[in-house]
C-alpha cells in the first residue's frame, strides 16, 4: 500500500509554545487528508478534514485557531498545535486519500506529543 | 449521524484459536463501507478487510472473514489460527459512499477492542 510519513514522530515542548506536525504521502497525490487525535486505549477521534488547496473543515468543539490545518500540496499537510497546554498531549495521526467515490485511506505512523 | 459500537473492549485467544470481534452500526443510508482495522502496540494503522454494504457475499482475507448481516447492521471479524502478532487494538469504522452533506469520506470508527493473543 501506499506510504504516509509523519513528522516529528515524538515531540516535548513547554507549554506555550507552538508546535508543528508535518504529513507526508511518499509515493501518491493526496487530494484529501485527515487529521485525527487519540488518547490512549481509545477511539481516533477526526478533527479536521483538509483538501488540497482549501481550508480545512473542523469537527464540531475542535478549536480551529488552535490547531492549525494547512495542505498547501497534494504531498504535504502540517498540523500546527499553537500555544500548547498540558491537555494537548496525544497522540495526533495523520491520514492521506485519493479521490473518488472509494479509495483506501492510507495512516501516518502518528506524532506523540507531550507539553510539560 | 452514523455510529459505531464495539461491544467488547478486551479480548483473548490462544494461539492457533479463532476469535470473533463484534460491530454493530447505525445509518439511515444504504450504500456504505465497512473497515476493520488493527492497531499493534506500534499505533500503525493498518487496514485488515473491507465490505461495500451492496455486496451480500462477505469478504475475506486469509485468515480474517466478516460476517455481514446487513439488515441487523452487524459487522463481526472472525480471526482464524489466531497468531501472537494479531495482537492489537482492533477498530470497526463506517464510510459512506456516495457524495453528500459533510458526512462523505470520512470514517466514523468505533470504541475499539484490545485483543491480546496468548501463547
Amino acid at each position: 500500500g501506499a506510504v504516509v510519513s509523519q513528522h516529528p514522530s515524538w515531540v516535548i515542548c513547554k507549554s506555550g509554545t507552538s508546535v508543528k506536525i508535518e504529513c507526508r504521502s511518499l509515493d501518491f497525490q493526496a487530494t484529501t487528508m485527515f487529521w485525527y487525535r487519540q488518547f490512549p486505549k481509545q477511539s481516533l477521534m477526526l478533527m479536521a478534514t483538509s483538501n488540497e488547496g482549501s481550508k480545512a473543515t473542523y469537527e464540531q468543539g475542535v478549536e480551529k485557531d488552535k490547531f492549525l490545518i494547512n495542505h498547501a500540496s497534494l504531498t504535504l499537510s502540517t498540523l500546527t498545535v499553537t500555544s500548547a497546554h498540558p491537555e494537548d498531549s496525544s497522540f495526533y495521526i495523520c491520514s492521506a486519500r485519493l479521490g473518488g467515490s472509494y479509495n483506501e485511506q492510507f495512516f501516518g505512523p502518528g506524532t506523540r506529543l507531550t507539553v510539560l | 449521524a452514523q455510529t459505531v459500537t464495539q461491544s467488547q473492549p478486551e479480548m483473548s485467544v490462544q494461539e492457533a484459536e479463532t476469535v470473533t470481534l463484534s460491530c454493530t452500526y447505525d445509518t439511515s443510508e444504504s450504500n456504505y463501507y465497512l473497515f476493520w482495522y488493527k492497531q499493534p502496540p506500534s499505533r500503525q494503522m493498518i487496514l485488515v478487510i473491507r465490505q461495500e454494504a451492496y455486496k451480500q457475499q462477505n469478504a475475506t482475507e486469509n485468515r480474517f472473514s466478516v460476517n455481514f448481516q446487513k439488515a441487523a447492521k452487524s459487522f463481526s471479524l472472525k480471526i482464524s489460527d489466531s497468531q501472537l502478532g494479531d495482537t492489537a487494538m482492533y477498530f470497526c469504522a463506517f464510510r459512506l459512499l456516495n457524495a453528500g452533506g459533510t458526512s462523505y469520506g470520512k470514517l466514523t470508527f468505533g470504541q475499539g477492542t484490545i485483543l491480546t493473543v496468548h501463547p
